[in-house]
């Protein structure tokens, strides 16, 4: 069965560092997402992505926060200088695009630890 | 734009007994409406979900929903819980398109304990 894989399960940064947390979505899937969830909260709306370009972004994704589909099978999203706020698990998701495709597939995340 | 409220933050349970996890929503525009869960340190997992047609909708692990549009609310049920459903449920959902590109609003999130 096709999956979403991330990469890494688990970072740990110092503050004012870059990451990037990676994401390969499944092959034939058009929209792709991130997610975030902090610790004991809800999942949040970060970004998502289509026809190579951002189609939506939330309040959070500020200008700290890029996303990059750099090889046509990668999804990369990369904070530019962590802070400790930005410690949560990261989910990546993608979507098919035809009508039918109404199911967000997640991947298993990424926890993000900045010290 | 969309909301979602998950009545209960916690829910403890008896192995074989009922649960009902409630979730509500708000939208000005039609919507699809999901159950996801999450184990202990993994992801998201679809449950099941609400397109159109039958308001009862049935899903994986014996789990079902139905749909009310009067009252604006997709509650989860089971007849009889195991020991290995606990875990965190998330309500979600996303605006009807002619794209199928929109966000996913989850609520709050309801951790379902069953206990033996």
């Amino acid at each position: 069965e096709p999956e979403v894989t991330q990469t890494p399960s688990h970072q740990v940064t110092q503050m004012g560092q870059e990451v990037i947390l990676r994401c390969v979505p499944i092959s034939n899937h058009l929209y792709f997402y991130w997610y975030r969830q902090i610790l004991g909260q809800k999942v949040e709306f970060l970004v998502s992505f289509y026809n190579n370009e951002i189609s939506e972004k939330s309040e959070i994704f500020d200008d700290q926060f890029s996303v990059e589909r750099p090889d046509g099978s990668n999804f990369t999203l990369k904070i530019r200088s962590t802070k400790l706020e930005d410690s949560a698990m990261y989910f990546c998701a993608s979507r098919g695009v035809d009508r039918g495709n109404t199911e967000a597939f997640f991947g298993q995340g990424t926890r993000l630890t900045v010290v | 734009a969309q909301s979602v409220t998950q009545l209960d933050s916690q829910v403890p349970v008896f192995e074989e007994a009922p649960v009902e996890l409630r979730c509500n929503y708000s939208s000005s525009v039609s919507v699809y409406l999901f159950w996801y869960v999450q184990y202990p340190n993994q992801g998201l997992q679809l449950l099941l979900k609400y397109l159109s047609g039958s308001t009862l909708v049935k899903g994986i692990n014996g789990f079902e929903a139905e749909f009310n549009k009067s009252q604006t609310s997709f509650h989860l049920r089971k007849p009889s819980v195991h020991i290995s459903d606990t875990a965190e449920y998330f309500c979600a959902v996303t605006a009807r398109a002619e794209t199928s590109g929109s966000r996913l609003t989850f609520g709050e999130g309801t951790q379902l304990t069953v206990n033996p």
